[in-house]
């Protein structure tokens, strides 16, 4: 069965640059949700999308932004990368809304 | 955490043994999911329990919920080395919303 697809897996980044994390949710999905990881962490929620719309908003920083485009996949655009956004980041997508999340591989994003 | 603690933070018991986690979460949920994390990897959906049934089960996996206490326990019977990972209880903020709120995770070991 296809799953969420995480793309790239790995990322390394200097302070101030910025990075986009690309997520292509399981086909039929409809919502997509994006967290974050730190080392040895639960995962945070930081924002999700239904039907291309922002649908909830957690912890995510100003300095961040995401958006899910016509076909469904979502990027999470990361700007004024700080050695704090060292992290696992995953994507899940979900067929309806409160139910069962599937999650990515995620991409862990490492900042010099 | 934004939701609460679990208990332990880790546990080792050997291969044959089953194997409790406990979770408390703060506010009122839609449903309450655990997931399994394996080092670094992405979450992989186990088990949901929705707000009004108070056990389920599936294959050598058994939750219970209490709303009234909130909490809720993961039982693994005759634990394998290959239930080693984190495991994590998250819930369904409210009615509105739709992100996982996660709890800390038990970190699990079965030996051989």
């Amino acid at each position: 069965a296809a799953g969420v697809i995480q793309s790239p897996r790995h990322l390394i980044k200097e302070k101030r640059e910025t990075a986009t994390l690309k997520c292509y949710p399981i086909p039929r999905h409809d919502t997509v949700y994006w967290y974050q990881q730190g080392p040895g962490q639960d995962p945070q929620f930081l924002i999700s999308f239904y039907e291309k719309m922002q649908s909830d908003k957690g912890s995510i920083p100003d300095r961040f932004s995401a958006q899910q485009f016509s076909d469904y996949h979502s990027e999470l655009n990361m700007s004024s990368l700080e050695l704090g956004d060292s992290a696992l980041y995953f994507c899940a997508s979900s067929p309806t809304r409160g139910e069962t999340q599937y999650f990515g591989p995620g991409t862990r994003l490492l900042v010099l | 955490s934004q939701q609460g603690e679990e208990d332990p933070q880790a546990l080792s018991i050997q291969e044959g043994e089953n194997a409790t986690m406990n979770c408390s979460y703060k506010t009122s949920i839609n449903n309450l999911q655990w997931y399994r994390q394996n080092s670094g990897r992405g979450l992989v959906h186990l088990i949901l329990i929705r707000s009004n049934e108070r056990e389920k089960h599936s294959g050598r996996l058994r939750v219970t919920l209490d709303t009234s206490k909130k909490s809720s326990s993961l039982l693994i019977t005759a634990s394998r080395a290959a239930d080693t990972a984190s495991y994590f209880c998250a819930t369904v903020r409210g009615q509105a919303g739709t992100a996982l709120i996660f709890g800390k995770g038990t970190t699990l070991s079965v030996s051989s």
